[in-house]
Order: structure tokens, then C-alpha cells, then sequence
């Protein structure tokens, strides 16, 4: 089992939409979570962090968090065509004390006009 | 604010070469990470350093180094080339060390032939 697994895309939604992203990590220690967004050519770029069970919103973003079940979401209200990228899910596993980010393989999401 | 900034953007190398990759991190900053990314995958941990000193070090050969300035400026070497070490170099700075939000710069896109 992978440490951190993202659903397998790709994740097609028309503009408007709720496009829900999933993640699961493997491991129970596990604290800190996050999401980079990453367009095709460039880096990863920090959208959300959570750290605590619930949901934490910033704009169009949700990002949820259980511990118990060990999954970690993000939701994308009124999808746009600009978020079209591939979404990176990472955790700071635990026994890494220093930080370490482990990541899922990335889902691609593609907003259709 | 200046974010990550890498160097150089591009490299390409031949087998057997070594290379050697430097980021600065964001102003403040005092924690330097490596990734690799290969195309298709998410970011695989190589190292981190805090306080110039090795905090982690992910499951790479020894032909990978890294050290940290008294400026927490990076550098990232890699010995004895190989055509899988082809990748996006990644360096996410953080504040410390720990499971705090790490921010990545553009990244080194090396080329083995």
C-alpha cells in the first residue's frame, strides 16, 4: 500500500461545477497535510495546509481532514478553466519529526467551459 | 517578497557528469527541502536541511550530497550521472523544520543524455 493515495483520475468537470479531490495515507501518525496545485511545466504551489479534523476553507477551497479515517479531501467550489492542473496531496508522515512531505501521485482535473 | 528562486532552469549533462544545482530560500526562511519529480509522479524527498545541518535524507544513492550556507542558501550535487536521473529538481523552503508549510521554487529541469 502507497503511503499517501490519491483517486485515480483524470477528473473531467464542466465550469461551475464541485470538482472533490480525495487522498488517503497509511499511516496513523501522520499531522500535517497539504495540497500543491501544479500546472503542466511548473511547480507545485501551496493551495491549502491542514493540520486538525474538519474543514478549513479559503475562497473556493475546502480542505477536509480525518484522522480516523485517514483521508484527507479538498473540494473546489464553482470550478473555473484557469483550475485545470494536476493536484499533488502530501503528508508529513509520522516518524519523520524534520518534516519530510510525502505525496500522492497526482490527480489531474480538467474544467470544460 | 522574493520567493524560492533556483538555478540554473535547464540543465543538460552527460552520463558520468556530475552537477551541481543551488536554490536560495525565501527571506526568513531557514529550512531548505530536495525533491525529484519525475514526469507522471509526485515529488520525491531527497533531503533537508535546517540550521545548515542534515535533517533527512530520503532513499537516494550516495552519489547525492547536499549542504546549506551560513545564508540558508542550498546547494544539491549530484556525482556519476546516470539517464535515470533525469528529472524536475525541486527546493521547498519552510520557515523551520517540522510539518510547516513548505513553498517550492521553479525547479531545475535536468536532462541526462
Amino acid at each position: 500500500q502507497k503511503e499517501v493515495e490519491q483517486n485515480s483520475g483524470p477528473l473531467s468537470v464542466p465550469e461551475g461545477a464541485i470538482a472533490s479531490l480525495n487522498c488517503t495515507y497509511s499511516d496513523r501518525g501522520s499531522q500535517s497535510f497539504f495540497w500543491y496545485r501544479q500546472y503542466s511545466g511548473k511547480s507545485p504551489e501551496l493551495i491549502m495546509s491542514i493540520y486538525s479534523n474538519g474543514d478549513k476553507e479559503d475562497g473556493r477551497f475546502t480542505a477536509q481532514l480525518n484522522k480516523a479515517s485517514q483521508y484527507v479531501s479538498l473540494l473546489i467550489r464553482d470550478s473555473q478553466p484557469s483550475d485545470s492542473a494536476t493536484y499533488l496531496c502530501a503528508g508529513t508522515l509520522g516518524g519523520t519529526s524534520y518534516g519530510k512531505l510525502t505525496f500522492g501521485q497526482g490527480t489531474i482535473l480538467t474544467v470544460h467551459p | 517578497d522574493a520567493g524560492v528562486t533556483q538555478s540554473p532552469t535547464h540543465l543538460i549533462k552527460t552520463r558520468g557528469q556530475q552537477v551541481t544545482l543551488r536554490c536560495s530560500p525565501i527571506s526568513g526562511h531557514k529550512s531548505v527541502s530536495w525533491y525529484q519529480q519525475v514526469l507522471g509522479q509526485g515529488p520525491q524527498f531527497i533531503f533537508q536541511y535546517y540550521e545548515k545541518e542534515e535533517r533527512g535524507r530520503g532513499n537516494f544513492p550516495d552519489r547525492f550530497s547536499a549542504r546549506q550556507f551560513p545564508n540558508y542558501s542550498s546547494e544539491l550535487n549530484v556525482n556519476a550521472l546516470l539517464l535515470g536521473d533525469s528529472a524536475l529538481y525541486l527546493c521547498a523552503s519552510s520557515q523551520r523544520t517540522g510539518g510547516y508549510e513548505q513553498y517550492f521554487g521553479p525547479g531545475t529541469r535536468l536532462t541526462v543524455t
